[in-house]
C-alpha cells in the first residue's frame, strides 16, 4: 500500500467549471499536508499548505483536511486551460523533519 | 529575495563519471532537502540536511551517494560512478523550519549515457 494514494487521472474538466482533486495517506502520524502543482518538464509549485481539520481557501484554491478519514483534497473554482498540470499531494511529519512523502500526482486538463 | 537555486540546470554524464549537483536554498531557510523523480514516477525523498549535519539520509541508496552542506556554500548531492539508471530529475527543497513549507528549486536533470 503506498503511504500517499492519488488517482492518476486524466481529471478533464470544462473550462469554468470546478476541479476535485483527491487524496488518501496511511500514516496517522502526517501532520502538515501540501499540494503542489508540477507542469511538464518543471519543478513542483507550492499551492496550498493545510494542518488543521477543516477547510482553508486561497483565492481559487481550497484545500481540505479530514484527519479521521485520513483524507485530503483540493478544489480549483473557475478552473483556466493554464492550470491543466499535474498535481501532487505530499504528507510530512515533524518530528520527521518533515521530509515529504508524494503521491503520485493527478493529471488535470482544462479544455477550453 | 531569490528562490531556491540549483545548478547545474542540466547535466549529462557517462557511465561511471561522478555527477555533483549543488543547491542554494532561499534566504533565511537552514533546512534543505533532496529529492529524486525517475521519468514517468514520482517525487522520491532522499536526504535532508541543515548546516554542517545530515539530519535523515533514509531515502538515499546506499553506494556512491552523499550529500553535504557546509558551513559556507550550497548543499551538494554527489553521485560517484554514475549508471544509466541514475538518469532522472533531482530536486532541491528549502524550509525554514520542520513544520513550514518546502519551495523547490528549479531541478537539475541528469543523464548518464
Amino acid at each position: 500500500q503506498k503511504e500517499v494514494e492519488q488517482n492518476s487521472g486524466p481529471l478533464s474538466v470544462p473550462e469554468g467549471a470546478i476541479a476535485s482533486l483527491n487524496c488518501t495517506y496511511s500514516d496517522r502520524g502526517s501532520q502538515s499536508f501540501f499540494w503542489y502543482r508540477q507542469y511538464s518538464g518543471k519543478s513542483p509549485e507550492l499551492i496550498m499548505f493545510i494542518y488543521s481539520n477543516g477547510d482553508k481557501e486561497d483565492g481559487r484554491f481550497t484545500a481540505q483536511l479530514n484527519k479521521a478519514s485520513q483524507y485530503v483534497s483540493l478544489l480549483i473554482r473557475d478552473s483556466q486551460p493554464s492550470d491543466s498540470a499535474t498535481y501532487l499531494c505530499a504528507g510530512g511529519r515533524e518530528a520527521a523533519g518533515n521530509k515529504l512523502t508524494f503521491g503520485g500526482g493527478t493529471r488535470v486538463l482544462v479544455k477550453p | 529575495n531569490a528562490g531556491v537555486m540549483q545548478n547545474p540546470r542540466h547535466l549529462v554524464r557517462r557511465r561511471g563519471q561522478e555527477a555533483r549537483l549543488r543547491c542554494s536554498p532561499m534566504k533565511g531557510h537552514s533546512h534543505v532537502y533532496w529529492y529524486r523523480q525517475l521519468p514517468e514516477e514520482g517525487l522520491k525523498f532522499m536526504v535532508y540536511l541543515q548546516k554542517e549535519n545530515i539530519i535523515d539520509e533514509s531515502g538515499m541508496p546506499k553506494e556512491r551517494f552523499s550529500a553535504e552542506f557546509p558551513k559556507e556554500g550550497p548543499s551538494i548531492l554527489r553521485i560517484q560512478q554514475v549508471v544509466r539508471g541514475d538518469s532522472a530529475a533531482y530536486f532541491c527543497a528549502s524550509s525554514p523550519s520542520t513544520s513550514g513549507e518546502q519551495f523547490f528549486g528549479p531541478g537539475t536533470r541528469l543523464t548518464v549515457l
